[in-house]
């Protein structure tokens, strides 16, 4: 079975200048999320899909960062436009069922950025 | 709200000796437990979870850990590390019911020959 999958593995860019990631979580997998972490830190949820919809976004600054899950499978996670306290590594993660609470959820390999 | 305290950010320990990294969770309500693994450049991996029953959880590559209600301790422990058990270990906790996870900022177990 595939893991998920995350691209690109790594990203540098420019304050103020924008940049997406994509996530393919693990095929049938219902629930997808997108964590931050930080150097130095434990992940931190940014956000959670369920199918297409959003069950919590509450950590998510939406002044500059957006995320969409396309038909329920792939999702893109956006900074637009990013700050240099966005260097992080952006893990995507994937659970199967809809009852996620006690799932595992399933890690891709994260994709680290840097902000200059 | 939940809270985890990883209490050691790295854990030094020679080949062949036991380990213990410690956990201690905060929460006002009903818990489920987690540890996850973290080799370099790797995503996360889960290593056990508990979600009810039992208190000692096997998981994978021989660690177990216990959950201590009244300490509010989830320890991971292996008798014997291998060197390829160098990584960063992570607990996260979530609510009982729900699967947003809150992590602890992890242990670092560096095992040496």
């Amino acid at each position: 079975e595939a893991g998920v999958a995350q691209s690109p593995r790594y990203k540098i860019i420019e304050k103020r200048q924008s940049v997406a990631f994509w996530c393919n979580p693990i095929s049938g997998h219902a629930t997808l999320y997108w964590y931050q972490q930080i150097l130095g830190q434990g992940p931190k949820l940014l956000i959670q899909f369920q199918n297409n919809g959003v069950v919590d976004d509450s950590q998510l600054p939406k002044d500059r960062f957006s995320a969409e899950r396309l038909k329920g499978v792939d999702s893109t996670l956006k900074i637009q436009p990013a700050k240099l306290e966005d260097s992080a590594v952006y893990l995507c993660a994937s659970s199967p069922s809809g009852l996620p609470a006690a799932d595992t959820q399933y890690f891709g390999p994260g994709t680290r950025l840097t902000v200059l | 709200a939940q809270s985890v305290t990883q209490l050691d950010s790295q854990v030094p320990v020679f080949e062949e000796a036991p380990v213990e990294l410690r956990c201690n969770y905060s929460s006002s309500v009903s818990v489920y437990l987690f540890w996850y693994v973290q080799y370099p450049n790797q995503g996360l991996q889960l290593l056990l979870k508990y979600l009810s029953g039992s208190t000692l959880v096997k998981g994978i590559n021989g660690f177990e850990a216990e959950f201590n209600k009244s300490q509010t301790s989830f320890h991971l422990r292996k008798p014997s590390v291998h060197i390829s058990d160098t990584a960063e270990y992570f607990c996260a906790v979530s609510a009982t019911g729900y699967s947003t996870l809150t992590f602890g900022k992890g242990t670092m177990l560096l095992v040496s020959p």
